[in-house]
């Protein structure tokens, strides 16, 4: 499995941005980028996933390296509610079946 | 979308029970993934489904546990002879059958064995 390293832990303060690491030096052409992020008790809740370009959405961007070695998950405003783990992940080809495969995650803790 | 429902949320059982957990993926999602999470861990994958064809399951899923999607809907998850090893957050998710497609989780199932 394609292999993700990400800091155990990160901290920052509310309404500065955040950005959260990712490396991925293994990647293939096919793998998606994909970022979740769990708050205490509950399911992974998908946050934003891309292949070569940046994306943007509602809850965050993804910058993606021009190698694809790396990438940035970058939150623009911190708020309290952001506190949770943050995953990333690359999705595994159709042939196995796209499945998630997780790591430790970075726990992101948010100071008032 | 209604989301990817699981129940029961909590189940309490003694050693030695047998329990299922029941889940309805987003409908029309042909895909539909069984993981388990123990405190302080990441998801870890144990079975999928397409439709109801149950393509890969981890070694992690031992012979007690059994996984049906009889009609390629709901999915069931079933452990027998519980052991206290067993007790996790059982996750459920679904997605459609295309590379790169958003997989949705469930809220879980946290299963305590006593």
């Amino acid at each position: 499995d394609a292999k993700t390293t990400q800091p155990n832990s990160m901290e920052s303060n509310e309404e500065e941005p955040v950005h959260l690491p990712c490396n991925h030096s293994t990647i293939s052409g096919t793998d998606y980028i994909h970022w979740y992020r769990q708050l205490p008790s509950q399911g992974p809740e998908y946050v934003i996933h891309g292949l070569t370009s940046n994306v943007n959405n509602r809850m965050a961007s993804l910058a993606i390296a021009e190698d694809r070695k790396s990438s940035t998950l970058i939150l623009h405003r911190a708020t309290l509610r952001d506190a949770a783990v943050y995953y990333c992940i690359l999705n595994l080809p159709q042939e196995y079946g796209n499945k998630l495969v997780f790591g430790a995650g970075t726990i992101l803790r948010v100071k008032s | 979308d209604t989301g990817v429902s699981q129940n029961p949320r909590h189940k309490i059982t003694k050693r030695g029970q047998n329990v299922t957990f029941r889940c309805d993926p987003i409908s029309e999602h042909n895909r539909l993934y069984w993981y388990r999470q123990t405190l302080g861990q990441g998801p870890e994958f144990l079975t999928y489904f397409q439709n109801e064809a149950q393509l890969e399951k981890s070694r992690l899923l031992s012979d007690r546990f059994s996984a049906e999607r009889p009609k390629g809907s709901f999915s069931t998850l079933e452990i027998q002879r519980t052991e206290q090893g067993d007790s996790a957050m059982y996750l459920c998710a679904s997605s459609r059958d295309r590379t790169g497609n958003t997989i949705y989780f469930g809220e879980g199932s946290w299963l305590t064995v006593v």
